[in-house]
């Protein structure tokens, strides 16, 4: 079973540069997120969404952008890439809508290094 | 301000001892926690959960108890084993009309000594 999968697992990034955080789920969930993890905060939710065509904002939105065309797949796109974005990204998906009937779903994460 | 408080950034036990890693929130809003684990180079796993409506929920050498007056809640590891080393992560789920959002604290790091 794959589960989450994103891609890549690690990435540089000069300041300014725009790129793609891929996350794939085969677990046919309606609902999937972003968080970033920073030392000594946490994991944070960036975006979420909670089926095809519909994304909302989370904690930490400003600088990303998401968008789900389709059930499986819920990309991160960083337009403008800032320092401030380093930082562990993690994609997670789940079955439930309300997350009291069912939990989060990791994916194994992605490092981003912005210089 | 942070819903989902962490206090504690560490924790060292003795194997076979009990460890207890502690978690307070906020929000009255929240009627879902659970508990994550996570390793170092993976990505979080889910551990265990409570409802708002129990004040324990046991699985296997791992209980949660929650103190809704105190806006308080524990994870108890017995016996604790080398291989619970790692970082446990508490959240928080409130029910916002449509779904739900996850609030995480900033995470405990257990190490279990042999």
């Amino acid at each position: 079973n794959a589960g989450v999968t994103q891609t890549p697992k690690f990435q540089v990034l000069k300041t300014g540069q725009s790129m793609t955080l891929q996350c794939a789920q085969d677990m046919n969930h309606e609902y999937m997120s972003w968080y970033r993890q920073d030392p000594g905060m946490g994991l944070r939710l960036i975006h979420y969404s909670v089926g095809a065509g519909i994304t909302d904002q989370g904690e930490v939105p400003n600088g990303y952008n998401v968008s789900r065309s389709t059930t499986e797949d819920f990309p991160l796109r960083l337009l403008s890439a800032a320092p401030s974005q380093t930082s562990v990204y993690f994609c997670a998906s789940s079955a439930g809508l309300l997350l009291n009937t069912g939990e989060l779903f990791f994916g194994e994460g992605s490092r981003l290094t912005v210089l | 301000d942070q819903q989902v408080k962490q206090n504690s950034p560490s924790l060292s036990v003795q194997e076979g001892r009990i460890s207890i890693l502690n978690c307070d929130y906020t929000n009255s809003m929240f009627d879902y926690f659970l508990w994550y684990k996570k390793y170092p180079a993976e990505g979080p796993t889910f551990l265990i959960s409570i409802s708002s409506i129990k004040d324990k929920n046991e699985d296997g050498r791992f209980t949660v108890f929650l103190n809704k007056s105190a806006k308080h809640l524990s994870l108890h590891i017995v016996p604790s084993q080398p291989g619970d080393s790692a970082v446990y992560f508490c959240a928080a789920s409130a029910y916002t009309g449509a779904n739900s959002k996850l609030t995480f604290g900033k995470g405990i790091t257990l190490s279990v000594r042999p």
